[in-house]
């Protein structure tokens, strides 16, 4: 099926510290989103994002917490500062449609977040 | 509010019968689409099947198909022949009008040989 990709798959950082996450959506798709996971557990909604903007955002999506896709480029996900408790597997995801015929979710492999 | 739940923490089957994976959700949309989702066991998560709730008839795709039964808010999942590699977690997600695709806590498949 279509691919999303995430860059990077593990990143290691000293809590405090900023952190961007990368993510390369399906190219034709419209709507985005991040979600987290925790030790292989429910995957938890943070936040989806169309048109340049936010459209619903979760608890878990805290005030250290942003998404841009500048230039209809890479879909990032930012944490800064970073807190031990975002210590997760984060997945990006895209569809082509919010609610049309095309509104599978595809996600990508994840990038596993490491605060020490 | 959304909510998925999915009842069976794990199963175990024996290669090549048939496995049936339970998940039912609470919406006040009239209008919404349930999917699952299956997580292998490198964290990859691949999407398998959609079932619009506005379609009587039970989508299916290869090997696997749904039970649907809307009056009961029920979206089964059906694997027929199972083979070790359908060995993963499962998850039952629904998605309604307002985008968002909602989870539930998902079932360990585990099928030996």
């Amino acid at each position: 099926g279509p691919k999303v990709l995430q860059i990077p798959s593990h990143q290691i950082i000293d809590m405090g510290q900023m952190v961007t996450l990368n993510c390369d959506p399906v190219s034709n798709h419209l709507y985005f989103y991040w979600y987290k996971q925790i030790l292989g557990q429910q995957m938890e909604f943070l936040v989806n994002f169309y048109n340049g903007k936010v459209m619903e955002k979760s608890k878990l999506f805290k005030d250290q917490f942003s998404v841009e896709r500048p230039d209809g480029s890479y879909f990032t996900l930012k944490i800064q500062p970073t807190a031990l408790e975002d210590s997760a597997v984060y997945f990006c995801a895209s569809s082509l449609d919010g609610t049309g015929s095309n509104t599978e979710v595809f996600f990508g492999k994840g990038t596993r977040l490491t605060v020490v | 509010a959304q909510k998925v739940t999915q009842t069976q923490t794990s199963i175990s089957v024996v290669e090549k019968t048939t496995v049936t994976m339970d998940c039912v959700y609470e919406t006040r949309d009239s209008s919404y689409f349930l999917f699952w989702y299956k997580q292998t066991a490198s964290g990859e998560i691949v999407f398998l099947i959609r079932q619009d709730s506005y379609k009587k008839e039970n989508a299916t795709v290869g090997h696997y198909s749904l039970n649907f039964q809307k009056p009961k808010s029920s979206i089964g999942l059906i694997i027929t022949a199972t083979q070790i590699e359908d060995s993963a977690v499962y998850f039952c997600a629904m998605r309604n009008m307002g985008y968002k695709l909602t989870f539930g806590t998902g079932t360990s498949l585990l099928v030996d040989p």
